[in-house]
């Protein structure tokens, strides 16, 4: 168990739906991160936060937004979604800002149909 | 691509035996980490090798780092049943990301 959760475990929804899924990081770790992971793209970055600002953005498309709160979890919002949203999202944090290892969540799996 | 590349996209090897795993990239670099992935699951941190190492053990692992020929090796002996997972090496580019390989999948038959 690396620490960190996410909620929910599976998500199915229909497309131009909206869908909000949850991370609360290690305890004393200030930084999280968003990744997706699909067949076709393999593990893309998404976006990091660290204590509350964001640090970084990957591959995000505008549809897609995050936030860390003053409690440090952090929340990965994704609207209007498409078919080929569906994938493995995975929330992954680390003590500080960069160059570290970094401790991964079980995922949410997010089915769009 | 920023990507790391890793090779062999797919090894089967029986139990007992070693397996080896390769990883290039081609920016510089501070460290190198290697993650396992079982099917569907989360990643889970292996090993960090520094920039300034060029070898480094934890158990069953040795990780290698020629950054002269920016090219990295995960090596697994004795290999069980339970080493089938996914392999990826993942390193942090000039803008703080870590970039991860697309990864080796290892089977280990009983």
């Amino acid at each position: 168990d690396s620490g960190v959760t996410q909620t929910p475990k599976h998500l199915i929804t229909a497309t131009g739906q909206r869908v909000t899924l949850r991370c609360s990081p290690r305890s004393g770790d200030l930084s999280v991160y968003w990744y997706q992971q699909s067949l076709d793209q393999g593990l893309q970055f998404l976006i990091q936060y660290y204590n509350g600002e964001e640090r970084a953005k990957g591959n995000i498309l505008e549809r897609f937004s995050a936030q860390q709160f003053p409690d440090l979890h952090s929340e990965l919002n994704l609207s209007s979604l498409e078919l080929g949203d569906s994938a493995l999202y995975f929330c992954a944090s680390s003590p500080r800002l960069a160059h570290y290892e970094q401790y991964f969540g079980p995922g949410t799996r997010l089915t769009v149909t | 691509s920023q990507q790391g590349e890793e090779d062999p996209q797919a090894l089967s090897i029986q139990e007992g035996e070693n397996a080896t795993m390769n990883c290039s990239y081609k920016t510089s670099i501070n460290n190198l980490q290697w993650y396992r992935q079982n099917s569907g699951r989360g990643l889970v941190h292996l090993i960090l090798i520094r920039s300034n190492e060029r070898e480094k053990h934890s158990g069953r692992l040795r990780v290698t780092l020629d950054t002269s020929k920016k090219s990295s090796s995960l090596l697994i002996t004795a290999s069980r049943a339970a080493d089938t997972a996914s392999y990826f090496c993942a390193f942090y580019n000039q803008g703080g990301k870590l970039i991860f390989g697309q990864g080796t999948e290892l089977s280990v038959k009983p």
